[in-house]
């Protein structure tokens, strides 16, 4: 099974800033056939269902605002958010969409000052 | 409007079984792969099983193979999952999500979640 590691765990900032998260695999993520990497992150507000906010590591989901950023290769990702908003208060989840059995990171809890 | 709505969660006890069960609506069901992922309280995402569009393909966690079953009524656009053999560490929210399409395993619609709890 792929392994999915996510850090930090929590962070805390201040609207305005920028977030980066980060996501690594046990295993490379980039598929040799179409050279594109299947990692995704998911948007979870308290008491609210996921949200698929990026797939093949930088594709946006439609209505995704561009401040989330997705990055990476092989087996080290990160998702950046630009100028956090209060609306981005979340937990946040990486998964990875090579193989089954499908593996998430165990999240990361952005807070906002 | 894509809707997915989960039914059949409650309080079980250990060793018996349940059934859950996700109407969608707003799109054409038949055409879709579909997950179950679950939500131990306060805890993390964990994927539970996944069915193709019609059913020829179907994959489950380690955690739950031999004890739940995922199946879908096309006709009735509804999704299911058998539980049994139920144990305290079941206890969680589980949410129906539909795959993207036939490339990507990535879920882009979620339910609200059915709560499942397991306890004597």
């Amino acid at each position: 099974d792929i392994v999915m590691t996510q850090s930090p765990s929590s962070l805390a900032v201040s609207a305005g800033e920028t977030v980066t998260i980060n996501c690594k695999s046990s295993q490379s993520l980039l598929s040799s056939g179409n050279q594109k990497n299947y990692l995704a992150w998911y948007q979870q507000k308290p008491g609210q269902s996921p949200k698929l906010l990026i797939y093949l590591a930088s594709t946006r989901e439609s209505g995704v605002p561009d401040r989330f950023i997705g990055s990476g290769s092989g087996t080290d990702f990160t998702l950046t958010i630009s100028s956090v908003q209060a609306e981005d208060l979340a937990d946040y989840y990486c998964q990875q969409h090579y193989s089954y059995p499908l593996t998430f990171g165990s999240g990361t809890k952005l807070e906002i000052k | 409007e894509v809707q997915l709505v989960e039914s059949g969660g409650g309080l079980v006890q250990p060793g018996r079984s349940l059934k859950l069960s996700c109407l969608a609506s707003g799109f054409t069901f038949s055409n879709y792969g579909m997950n179950w992922i679950r939500q131990a309280p306060g805890k993390g995402l964990e994927w539970v099983a996944s069915i193709s569009s019609s059913s020829s393909y179907i994959y489950y966690a380690d955690t739950v193979k031999g004890r739940f079953t995922i199946s879908r009524d096309n006709a009735k656009n509804t999704l299911y999952l058998q539980m049994t053999s139920l144990r305290s560490e079941d206890t969680a929210l589980y949410y129906c999500a539909r795959r993207m399409g036939p490339y990507y395993y990535v879920m882009d619609a979620w339910g609200q979640g059915a709560s499942v709890t397991v306890s004597s």
